[in-house]
């Protein structure tokens, strides 16, 4: 079965950091773009970041440039967002999803990871 | 950035009606648009690709249409599982990948 498992979400306080993790299954991994997007409380979906199928290219939306990066292992067929200076803002669900490049679009998406800053 | 603009924010109507949310690009995007279904407590899932194509699987009520700078999409019969917000997302000018703000579609 294809499927995207995230972990590592949990309660930080602000400034704080955190890795989450994106295990990916049932697919070439290493073959894929993947990306991070994002869902406060009650609100729309949110861009975060993306990264090539070799990891040697990289985007962030302005929102996380300079505090948030995103990596992979294609060996251990995972993704991460690895998240610092924390901010009440970015609470959120973080979702990972697969870029299906025949279709555009992102065809596999992950449960979700809750992230809660609060002090 | 490209903008996408959802509307309406949230409807609702009958099982059995027709229901039509647009999206509006803030520039061309020729048919790089998708659409996702998002119920409650579960990730977004893609119905439409390409603007047009439906995704393997999704049921043939769902559907849309448009190009360019406009786009529709459709539910020709609303269904109880229907209910969830429906997003759009262009890709024709990457990165990022923009979704519209999203419209809950409830059953009235």
């Amino acid at each position: 079965e294809v499927q995207l498992v995230e972990s590592g979400g949990g309660l930080v306080q602000p400034g704080g950091s955190l890795r989450l993790s994106c295990a990916a299954s049932g697919f070439t991994f290493s073959s894929y773009a993947m990306h991070w997007v994002r869902q406060a409380p009650g609100k729309g979906l949110e861009y975060v970041s993306a990264i090539s199928s070799n990891g040697g290219s990289t985007y962030y939306a302005n929102s996380v440039k300079g505090r948030f990066t995103i990596s992979r292992d294609n060996s251990k067929n995972t993704l991460y967002l690895q998240m610092g200076s924390l901010r009440a803002e970015d609470m959120a669900v973080y979702y990972c999803a697969r870029e299906n490049t025949v279709k555009d679009a992102f065809d596999i998406w992950g449960q979700g990871t809750m992230v809660t800053v609060s002090s | 950035d490209i903008q996408m603009t959802q509307s309406p924010s949230s409807l609702s109507a009958s099982v059995g009606d027709r229901v039509t949310i647009t999206c509006q690009a803030s520039q061309d995007i020729s048919n790089y648009l998708n659409w996702y279904q998002q119920k409650p407590g579960k990730a977004p899932k893609l119905l439409i690709y390409d603007a047009s194509n439906l995704e393997t699987g999704v049921p043939s009520r769902f559907s849309g249409s448009g190009s360019g700078t406009d786009f529709t999409f459709t539910i020709s019969s609303l269904q109880p599982e229907d209910i969830a917000t429906y997003y759009c997302q262009q890709y024709d000018n990457l990165p990022p990948w923009t979704f519209g703000q999203g419209t809950k579609v409830e059953i009235k």
